[in-house]
């Protein structure tokens, strides 16, 4: 089993709407939580840690559920500028193995 | 200037040719990582290091080994390079001491093909 699952999409959206994305986990033991964004044929860049709690910045929301194990991105009023593929990563031993998952690719249509 | 930079960007090889691909960091962090990035497949790790004297295996280092010739510098080589190893490769860099939870720096990516 992998350690990160991601629904790869596509999902191609209108501008302004709100989409979603999931990610799962498998191993209880991951520490750290996060959301990275990669632009077509670009080094991927870090879009917001992930906390328990949930946490919010601008139109980007996360949320992490331990206990089922899986971490959630909402994106809302969706920008053109949006268009990307959006990588989970979750961390084990902070700072030793990091694990990405493949990647959601969102396309935002005018 | 990039904080974290790659060379070559692009190369083109045959089959059992000798690669080294080169990363530099202007971050003074001292954790540096190889990874590869397949369709499909996402971002696996190669390699890291913790520090000049710390080398580590990854995920998938079968057929590369590294070298950190100083804390800003890590490199990636290719002994006899093989089709399969035809991808996307990343430099990363991080520092647990920024207080960041870990996040990762990359380099902007070598496009390696093996023919």
């Amino acid at each position: 089993r992998k350690e990160v699952e991601q629904d790869p999409g596509p999902f191609n959206v209108p501008e302004g709407a709100t989409v979603a994305f999931n990610c799962t986990y498998s191993n209880s033991a991951s520490q750290s939580f996060f959301w990275y964004r990669q632009d077509c044929r670009k080094e991927p860049k870090l879009l917001m840690s992930v906390y328990s709690s949930g946490n919010e910045d601008g139109r980007f929301t996360a949320q992490l559920n331990r206990a089922s194990q899986y971490i959630s991105l909402l994106i809302r009023d969706s920008k053109l500028s949006d268009s990307a593929t959006y990588l989970c990563v979750v961390t084990r031993n902070t700072g030793n193995q990091f694990y990405f998952g493949t990647g959601t690719s969102l396309t935002v249509i005018p | 200037d990039a904080d974290v930079t790659q060379t070559p960007r692009n190369r083109i090889t045959k089959t059992g040719k000798r690669i080294m691909l080169e990363c530099s960091q202007t971050k003074g962090h001292d954790r540096m990582y190889w990874y590869r990035q397949d369709p499909g497949l996402g971002l696996r790790l190669i390699y890291y290091s913790f520090d000049v004297k710390d080398i580590n295996k990854g995920e998938i280092s079968d057929g590369y080994s590294v070298s950190r010739q100083a804390q800003a510098k890590f490199s990636l080589s290719l002994e006899s390079a093989i089709p399969n190893q035809t991808a996307l490769y990343f430099c990363a860099t991080s520092d647990l001491a920024s207080g960041s939870l870990d996040e990762q720096f990359f380099g902007p990516g070598t496009r390696l093909t093996v023919l």
